[in-house]
């Protein structure tokens, strides 16, 4: 079956870290891009960051920029995301996804169950 | 950046009712669009991709259509199931975007 699983998430202070995980299994994770995701409470979906497939190309959304870095590691099927300089702001459920490109289109297939980052004092 | 609005934000719909949800974004992106949904406490799911195109598993009372800078998803015989939160998502361009969700509801 195809999933994926984050983990990592927790209560940080602002200007903390978090690593967020993302384990991939049932597909191979090293055909496919990989995008994070994250949904603020009671708010809409909000696009984080993405990586190719080999790990040499990145985008991120600029409130982001300079405090996050996607990565990933094909020989442990795994996504991660370094948070540093955590804001208030980043409180989210953040979701791990497969971003599945047909026809230069990026489209989330497989989406894990999420994990939850609070940034609060 | 892209933006995107959507049309209506929320509405309330009976069982076997034909609903449509309409999506702008600020730029023409071709087709580069897709639709999702999602259900409280859950994660999205990716109902269809490149505006048309029905992803595997999904119901065909789903449909998208529409290109340039106007889409729409149709939904032809709602659900019980379909009540959820719909989001489009453009992927001309980064950071990709999403739209702010129209919520179906039961009448």
């Amino acid at each position: 079956e195809v999933e994926l699983a984050e983990s990592g998430g927790g209560l940080v202070q602002p200007g903390g870290s978090l690593r967020l995980s993302c384990g991939a299994s049932g597909f191979t994770f090293s055909s496919y891009w990989m995008s994070w995701v994250r949904q603020a409470p009671g708010k809409g979906l909000e696009w984080v960051a993405n990586i190719k497939e080999d790990g040499s190309e990145k985008h991120y959304v600029d409130s982001v920029k300079g405090r996050f870095t996607i990565s990933r590691d094909n020989a442990r099927n795994s996504l991660y995301l370094q948070m540093n300089s955590l804001r208030d702001e980043d409180t989210a459920i953040y979701y791990c996804a497969r971003d599945r490109v047909q026809w230069l289109n990026h489209a989330f297939d497989i989406w894990g169950q999420g994990t939850m980052v609070t940034v609060s004092s | 950046d892209i933006q995107m609005t959507q049309s209506p934000s929320s509405l309330s719909a009976s069982v076997g009712d034909r609903v449509t949800i309409t999506c702008r974004t600020s730029q023409s992106i071709s087709g580069y669009l897709n639709w999702y949904h999602q259900k409280p406490g859950k994660a999205p799911e990716l109902l269809i991709h490149a505006a048309s195109n029905l992803q595997s598993g999904v119901p065909s009372r789903f449909s998208g259509s529409g290109s340039g800078t106007d889409f729409t998803l149709t939904i032809s015989s709602l659900q019980p199931e379909d009540f959820a939160t719909y989001y489009c998502q453009q992927s001309y361009s980064t950071p990709f975007t999403f739209g702010p969700g129209t919520k179906v509801d039961i009448k």
